[in-house]
């Protein structure tokens, strides 16, 4: 079975630092990775997503992430961060003959001015 | 290409009435998912349909939820003699292809509220 663990419920960045987003996965057989963003009231936006290839994935509004088999990690990064990053992020994963989406608890993302 | 369309947005049932929840997957898209997020958790994953077919509905409650996607018009996520636990924001996504590794497209959810 399939399992997704983000361990900061709450990450508190001031504007312009950088930020990580911590994902782990369980999973004995090849998966696939997203990372999902939701802003207030609103349904969920795919920021990036690993599929096969080079470990490095660059999404959109400037966030990247780094697939890490060994650690079974996922981690999300943004260089600087600005005040409209300010939302819930989810990792999940799907694979393992399952279409469906496992995903983590999130993680809320508020940015300091 | 308009998104995935979800309605209502909001929706109030008392404790025994009925909730049905509509979606629109995109154009083009056949593959139809619905999760469902409590307060304060991620999204759970309770019912995979393809057109007239459900392929997978491991997630989803044994009595009282049923769900469907017929050949013409949008899935439907029907919730019978709702109880306070079924408050959830319920969210449906879609995806042209079947498959693991094939993007899942969220529309807004359905807010679900039972008094």
């Amino acid at each position: 079975a399939q399992s997704v663990t983000q361990l900061d419920s709450q990450v508190p960045v001031f504007e312009e630092a950088p930020v990580e987003l911590r994902c782990n996965y369980s999973s004995s057989v090849s998966v696939y990775l997203f990372w999902y963003v939701q802003y207030p009231n609103q349904g969920l936006q795919l920021l990036l997503k690993y599929l096969s290839g080079s470990t490095l994935v660059k999404g959109i509004n400037g966030f990247e992430a780094e697939f890490n088999k060994s650690q079974t990690s996922f981690h999300l990064r943004k260089p600087s961060v600005h005040i409209s990053d300010t939302a819930e992020y989810f990792c999940a994963v799907s694979g393992d003959g399952n279409e469906k989406l496992t995903f983590g608890t999130g993680t809320r993302l508020t940015i300091i001015p | 290409n308009a998104g995935v369309m979800q309605n209502p947005r909001h929706l109030v049932r008392r404790r025994g009435q009925e909730a049905r929840l509509r979606c629109s997957p995109m154009k083009g898209h056949s593959h139809v998912y619905w999760y469902r997020q409590l307060p304060e958790e991620g999204l759970k994953f309770m019912v995979y349909l393809q057109k007239e077919n459900i392929i997978d509905e491991s997630g989803m409650p044994k009595e009282r939820f049923s769900a469907e996607f017929p050949k013409e018009g949008p899935s439907i996520l029907r919730i019978q003699q709702v109880v306070r636990g079924d408050s959830a924001a319920y969210f449906c996504a879609s995806s042209p292809r079947g498959g693991p590794n094939n993007e899942q497209f969220f529309g807004p959810g359905t807010r679900l509220t039972v008094l």
